[in-house]
């Protein structure tokens, strides 16, 4: 079953404009990770969150957590072209697993 | 730093053949994962390894897919006989494992279509 859901689905905006998107989770995390996948390659890591942290920076992206709603954001700031891809957030269980599970995503498009 | 690598790229049967996937994972990384992803849809876990035992292969259907890891290092997903729900990408992740590196690599992935 997937832990998380990304809203929106599909996400189209002009270059340099900023995306958000959100994801919900259901269960207790240990971290919270982003990942972007351009069309037929794997997964790239883009950012981890842990669940004692509430924002964090890298580059262009800001990503918040808030552990009470159970829900994080990925902002990426002054979009380019290359930005175009799906990005998927991933939960982490609070146990020694180290199980990833990952959410549908969000499809964005950043038109030049 | 090699990536994980995962062959074939593409491979497409009809339904009811066997068909096997390989990966190997980035060197020293303890836990490798399998993952299939739908198009449309997010990489759902099969199974996952830690070194060469099995942590979780809750939603994997054992009646048709087998995975091993060799020597705790190359992994092999086999799935026999194949379904036209099958088709999908394969995806195969490694990382060290540990608390503070819990971040996945992932390979380019194996597009599967069965017919």
């Amino acid at each position: 079953s997937q832990q998380g859901e990304e809203d929106p689905q599909a996400l189209s905006i002009q270059e340099g404009e900023n995306a958000t998107m959100n994801c919900s989770y259901k269960t207790s995390i240990n971290n919270l990770q982003w990942y972007r996948q351009n069309s037929g390659r794997g997964l790239v890591h883009l950012i981890l969150i842990r669940s004692n942290e509430r924002e964090k920076h890298s580059g262009r992206l800001r990503v918040t957590l808030d552990t009470s709603k159970k829900s994080s954001s990925l902002l990426i700031t002054a979009s380019r072209a290359a930005d175009t891809a799906s990005y998927f957030c991933a939960t982490s269980r609070m146990d020694s697993s180290y199980k990833l599970i990952f959410g549908s995503g969000t499809r964005l498009l950043v038109r030049p | 730093e090699a990536g994980v690598a995962q062959s074939p790229r593409y491979k497409i049967i009809e339904k009811r053949q066997s068909v096997a996937f390989w990966c190997n994972p980035i060197s020293g990384h303890a836990t490798l994962y399998w993952y299939q992803q739908i198009l449309g849809q997010g990489p759902k876990l099969l199974i996952q390894f830690q070194n060469n035992g099995v942590v979780d292969d809750s939603q994997l259907p054992k009646d048709r897919f087998s995975a091993e890891r060799l020597k705790g290092v190359d992994s092999t997903l086999k799935i026999q006989p194949a379904k036209l729900e099958d088709s999908a990408v394969y995806l195969c992740a490694s990382s060290l494992g540990d608390r503070d590196n819990e971040k996945l690599f992932f390979g380019s992935g194996t597009q599967l279509s069965v017919l």
